[in-house]
């Protein structure tokens, strides 16, 4: 099955300071998502992005589909960016639409 | 829309007692996951929905398992017997046609003593 790979695994950040994560996956895939996982444990979609550039306040995702990898910024890091953050793929095949295979997740502690 | 809704939200139960948990997705999704997330294996994918049909239940760890989902507002997920081994958050998460944006109920945390 597809393989989805995050790095780094562990990030400790001052507030303020900027960070990239980044995701690669093993095999073509229809979908991709970043979720953040709140200390709380609630899980909150932050981007739906199967290719190309979005940004949505200080936070902003590339997929590049073609060479298998999407990143993740966060500029001007909060202490409420603190959590993890999953990447998640859909499997290209056909009888499997829909299938989320997520990442073991790259967590963050912004330091005040 | 007051996003997925999951009950109960914290569950401690006995070993070889049943556990049903419950889910009401987003109004106007037609696609339903339920995923189980342990610091061991992360985040599985248990079975998904569409159209209130399963789709892929290959997620499901044994016959103890079982999920439903009599009609578009409404999933249950149940084990019978619990084990211990079965103590993880469970999430309900939902989506239009299973291929956009996936949303995520709060979770429930199971114990099994």
């Amino acid at each position: 099955g597809i393989q989805v790979e995050q790095s780094p695994p562990d990030l400790i950040l001052q507030e303020g300071a900027n960070s990239t994560l980044r995701c690669n996956f093993s095999d073509s895939v229809n979908n991709l998502q970043w979720f953040h996982q709140n200390p709380w444990g609630q899980l909150i979609n932050l981007f739906y992005i199967p290719s190309g550039t979005k940004q949505n306040g200080r936070l902003s995702a590339t997929t590049v589909a073609t060479e298998r990898y999407s990143l993740l910024y966060i500029s001007s890091s909060q202490t409420t960016d603190s959590g993890v953050y999953f990447c998640a793929v859909e499997h290209p095949s056909r009888n499997q639409g829909g299938k989320l295979i997520f990442g073991q997740g790259t967590e963050l502690s912004v330091k005040p | 829309d007051a996003g997925v809704i999951q009950s109960p939200r914290h569950e401690v139960t006995e070993m070889g007692q049943e556990v049903t948990l419950r889910c009401k997705p987003i109004s106007g999704h037609n696609s339903l996951f339920w995923y189980r997330q342990t610091m061991m294996r992360g985040l599985e994918l248990l079975i998904y929905f569409n159209n209130n049909v399963p789709i892929d239940d290959s997620g499901m760890p044994e016959d103890r398992f079982s999920a439903k989902m009599p009609n578009a507002s409404f999933s249950t997920l149940k084990i019978q017997p619990s084990e211990p081994r079965d103590s993880a958050v469970y999430f309900c998460a939902s989506s239009l046609s299973g291929t956009e944006q996936a949303f995520f109920g709060q979770g429930t945390r199971l114990t099994v003593v």
